[in-house]
């Protein structure tokens, strides 16, 4: 299955910690981009990053987010400090080079702050 | 930040009726998608459209990208129990800016 891989599934942590979500995106896919998922609710962008490159990040929170898709390896978005409030689902989708077609998913991680 | 909207927000019909739902922007948009979601899952990829104007199917699901670029439908014909989910409509506006999604139409089909 060469599908969008995430990583955990569901991750819960306690405020104060640290959260990193893995995504390896589909073979030949070079674009990965980050959404978030409240409960009934859609999907809202975060951050599209290509190899080494954040490319926007125009939907990250300011402070205590961060995102990268290294070289080597898969894309991790990383969260600090966590409160109640990033209690969601975090998606990620990849897309081939050209990038006009639609997004693959992955299945998320659900992140839970206790 | 942009927002597209979805209605209705949510459905509850009989299997075998026929379903529509539609999604609207302020703005233009250069690529319309559908997707579906099931509990416990990504959204998967329905139908996309590139062209103003254009009707397409994918078996008993139709979308058409709205002649203004403002705006899509998706019907989907002879629903049956396997539809249950969420549907969201997604667009771009142009090169490879990042999908905007609306808010999703709940579908619930009774037996």
């Amino acid at each position: 299955n060469a599908g969008v891989m995430q990583n955990p599934r569901h991750l819960v942590r306690r405020r104060g910690q640290e959260a990193r979500l893995r995504c390896s995106p589909m073979k030949g896919h070079s674009h990965v981009y980050w959404y978030r998922q409240l409960p009934e609710e859609g999907l809202k962008f975060m951050v599209y990053l290509q190899k080494e490159n954040i490319i926007d990040e125009s939907g990250m929170p300011k402070e205590r987010f961060s995102a990268e898709f290294p070289k080597e390896g898969p894309s991790i978005l990383r969260i600090q400090q966590v409160v109640r409030g990033d209690s969601a689902a975090y998606f990620c989708a990849s897309s081939p080079v050209e990038g006009i077609e639609g997004y693959t998913f992955g299945s998320g991680t659900r992140l839970t702050v206790v | 930040g942009q927002q597209l909207n979805q209605s209705p927000q949510s459905m509850f019909i009989q299997e075998g009726e026929d379903v529509s739902m539609n999604c609207t922007s302020s703005s233009i948009f250069n690529t319309w998608l559908w997707y579906k979601q099931e509990p416990g899952e990504g959204p998967v990829l329905l139908i996309a459209l590139y062209k103003a104007g254009e009707l397409t199917s994918n078996g008993r699901l139709t979308a058409q990208f709205g002649i203004t670029r403002k705006d899509s439908f998706l019907n989907i014909s002879a629903s049956i129990p396997s539809d249950v989910g969420i549907y969201f409509c997604a667009g771009r506006r142009s090169g490879n800016t990042p999908l905007v999604f609306g808010k999703g139409t709940r579908l619930s089909v009774i037996a």
